[in-house]
């Protein structure tokens, strides 16, 4: 099993580009998330998805968006980047809801200019 | 929705000695308390948890306590080693978890 992979590892993005953070993940686990890491802030939760279909909002959402159309793929939307955003984004995954073991991904590093 | 404080945010110790770090939170409704152990350039892995029915857990030289009454819980190192070095999260939750800022444990050889 790969487990969660994300793409890309790095990117750069000018100030109002739109992208997409790629999340995959391939242990058939319903729960999936997004967090944020910031220095000095620990991890703070996106958006996150209980199963294909549902998805809610986490501590953070402005300015992302989600979708869950297959078990596997949890994309997160950047719709106009801004230099707040700069962050390290981490996906993960569970078996069942938050209450279970989370497999992190490796990693998203975001530069906004 | 819950807040999660972590103390210290460092902590430097002597190989072989222990390290504690703990946390508080404070929704009552989180019943479940997982500790992440975070290395330079990767992502989180589970290290130990524990649920709200237990009070202690223990898995080698790692343990964790939790004080449902007081919303606090507790990571403890035992006998210290220079691969314990990392930064290690706390979070509390049930079907979303609230992290804690993070303590950078370096152990010293």
């Amino acid at each position: 099993n790969a487990g969660v992979t994300q793409t890309p590892k790095f990117q750069v993005l000018k100030t109002g580009q739109s992208m997409t953070l790629q999340c995959a993940q391939d242990m058939n686990h319903e729960y999936m998330s997004w967090y944020r890491q910031d220095p000095g802030m620990g991890l703070r939760l996106i958006h996150y998805s209980v199963g294909a279909g549902i998805t809610d909002q986490g501590e953070v959402p402005n300015g992302y968006n989600v979708s869950r159309s297959t078990t596997e793929d949890f994309p997160l939307r950047l719709l106009s980047a801004a230099p707040s955003q700069t962050s390290v984004y981490f996906c993960a995954s569970s078996y069942g809801l938050a209450d279970n073991e989370q497999f992190f991904g490796p990693g998203t590093r975001l530069t906004v200019l | 929705g819950e807040n999660v404080e972590q103390h210290p945010s460092t902590l430097s110790v002597q190989e072989g000695d222990s390290a504690v770090i703990k946390c508080t939170y404070s929704d009552s409704a989180s019943n479940y308390f997982p500790w992440y152990k975070q290395e330079l350039g990767k992502g989180p892995q589970l290290i130990i948890d524990i649920r709200s029915n237990v009070g202690e857990k223990k898995d080698q030289r790692i343990a964790v306590t939790l004080n449902k009454t007081a919303k606090h819980f507790s990571l403890h190192i035992t006998e210290t080693q220079p691969e314990d070095s990392a930064v290690y999260f706390c979070a509390a939750g049930f079907y979303k978890l609230s992290f804690g800022a993070g303590t950078t444990v370096t152990v010293r050889a």
